[in-house]
């Protein structure tokens, strides 16, 4: 079964990065587009971008453009999401997602990155 | 790319209907037959209840059902029933793999 298992919970200083992974099993890799989506506590969903797993080819919304960087490793079917220069309003929960929007879409659980100092 | 333009809260007893909208522009939702809706519990991942406008996966109940006019697509959701109670995010894509959320709505069954 398609499993998408993203890395534990963060706590970050503002102006540091973090990097969230999810590890993708029960299906080709390379297949499918993947996205990163977050949420910020009682706030909507925000779609960040998306990597394409075959190419390594990136979409990122203008409003990361220059602070997010998308990356795969497809040695171990492993999409990345670098977030950097880390400000509070960037605390959110912070989900990989399959194919948006389409019926072969999964997410995973999400990961929790709180921004304080 | 700014936001999709959903109202904050939606609410109708239980058998009603309840349709939320979804506006956009000729950019995103009136550009593509590509509007998903995804409902989402407290705590939860979100789930795809529509895709491709008023297409509904598998083991969505039929009382959820999607169209579009224009820049603007619509959920309805019949027969109300408590489970329904969630958040609803409609989704579009916005081209050159670009996507767009809406703001969300809030659900209430009363």
């Amino acid at each position: 079964q398609v499993q998408l298992v993203q890395s534990g919970a963060e706590v970050k200083k503002p102006g540091a990065s973090v990097k969230v992974s999810c590890k993708a099993s029960g299906y080709t890799f390379s297949g499918h587009y993947m996205h990163w989506v977050r949420q910020a506590p009682g706030q909507g969903l925000e779609w960040m971008g998306l990597i394409i797993p075959n190419s390594g080819g990136t979409n990122y919304a203008q409003k990361f453009q220059g602070r997010v960087i998308m990356s795969r490793d497809t040695s171990i079917s492993t999409v990345y999401m670098e977030l950097s220069r880390l400000r509070s309003d960037d605390t959110a929960v912070y989900y990989c997602a399959r194919e948006l929007g389409t019926p072969e879409g999964y997410w995973g659980l999400g990961t929790l990155v709180t921004v304080s100092s | 790319q700014s936001a999709l333009t959903q109202p904050p809260s939606a609410s109708g007893s239980p058998g009603q209907s309840v349709t939320i909208s979804c506006a956009g522009t000729n950019s995103d939702v009136g550009g593509y037959n590509y509007v998903s809706w995804y409902q989402q519990h407290p705590g939860k991942a979100p789930k795809l209840m529509i895709y491709e406008v008023s297409k509904r996966p598998s083991g969505v109940p039929d009382r959820f059902s999607g169209s579009k006019s224009g820049n603007t697509a619509s959920l309805t959701v019949s027969g109300l029933q408590a489970e329904d109670e969630a958040d609803y995010y409609c989704t579009s894509y916005a081209g050159n793999n670009n996507y767009v959320f809406g703001t969300g709505t809030k659900v209430t069954v009363l």
